[in-house]
């Protein structure tokens, strides 16, 4: 069973802090992702990498940042959180086309 | 613009009925479709796909069919149960970049006993 694992289901942080959202799956895939869902919303892409040190911006990108440097790990990195960043995140990895997703991070800034 | 969408945000259906769930896209590229199903304060996992040289893929009481002319796919459940309560995301991709999806903003199916 492919298994995808975030560091932290819940986590409460304060406007301006760095935030670092940690993402591991054991099944060598070589594509990861970083969404979040907000109500209404459905899920939006942030980034997305398709092998290791490379990245690409998803659709909302902007206040994130990721780093892949090794195949198994993709963080996502916010910069100096915001309020408007209060969100579910969810991380994914996939061979092909089906994606596997971890259990999420919810992220609450104050 | 909202290539992939889900125009009913909710569904309500009794038990042992059947549930149907629509999907519309716009991208002529999109060649394979996908259906996930999440429950709350869970990540979505996979239900069942179709590629786009199918016109219906069954999967138990789960059945997908696309309309490619229409750019329509719709996810039936017959019968449903109270179980399969959950918001729903449809999802397209390309295969000229097949790992990566476009989701819809997700239907919550409520099944009532």
């Amino acid at each position: 069973d492919v298994k995808v694992t975030q560091s932290s289901r819940y986590l409460v942080k304060r406007t301006g802090e760095k935030v670092f959202l940690e993402c591991v799956q054991d099944m060598d895939h070589e594509n990861m992702f970083w969404y979040r869902q907000d109500p209404g919303l459905g899920l939006r892409l942030i980034y997305f990498s398709y092998d290791v040190k490379m990245k690409e911006k998803g659709d909302i990108p902007e206040g994130y940042s990721v780093s892949r440097e090794k195949k198994e790990r993709f963080s996502l990195i916010l910069e100096s959180a915001s309020t408007n960043q209060t969100s579910m995140y969810l991380c994914a990895s996939s061979d092909q086309y089906e994606q596997y997703f971890g259990p999420g991070t919810r992220l609450t800034v104050t | 613009d909202q290539q992939v969408k889900q125009n009913s945000p909710s569904l309500s259906v009794q038990e042992g009925r059947i549930s149907i769930l629509n999907c519309d896209y716009t991208n002529s590229m999109f060649d394979y479709f996908l259906w996930y199903k999440k429950y709350p304060a869970e990540g979505p996992t996979f239900l069942i796909s179709i590629s786009s040289i199918k016109d219906k893929n069954e999967d138990g009481r789960f059945t997908v069919f696309l309309n490619k002319s229409a750019k329509h796919l719709s996810l039936h459940i017959v019968p449903s149960q109270p179980g399969d309560s959950a918001v729903y995301f449809c999802a397209a991709s390309a295969w000229t970049n097949a790992g990566k999806s476009t989701f819809g903003d997700g239907t919550t199916l409520t099944v009532k006993p």
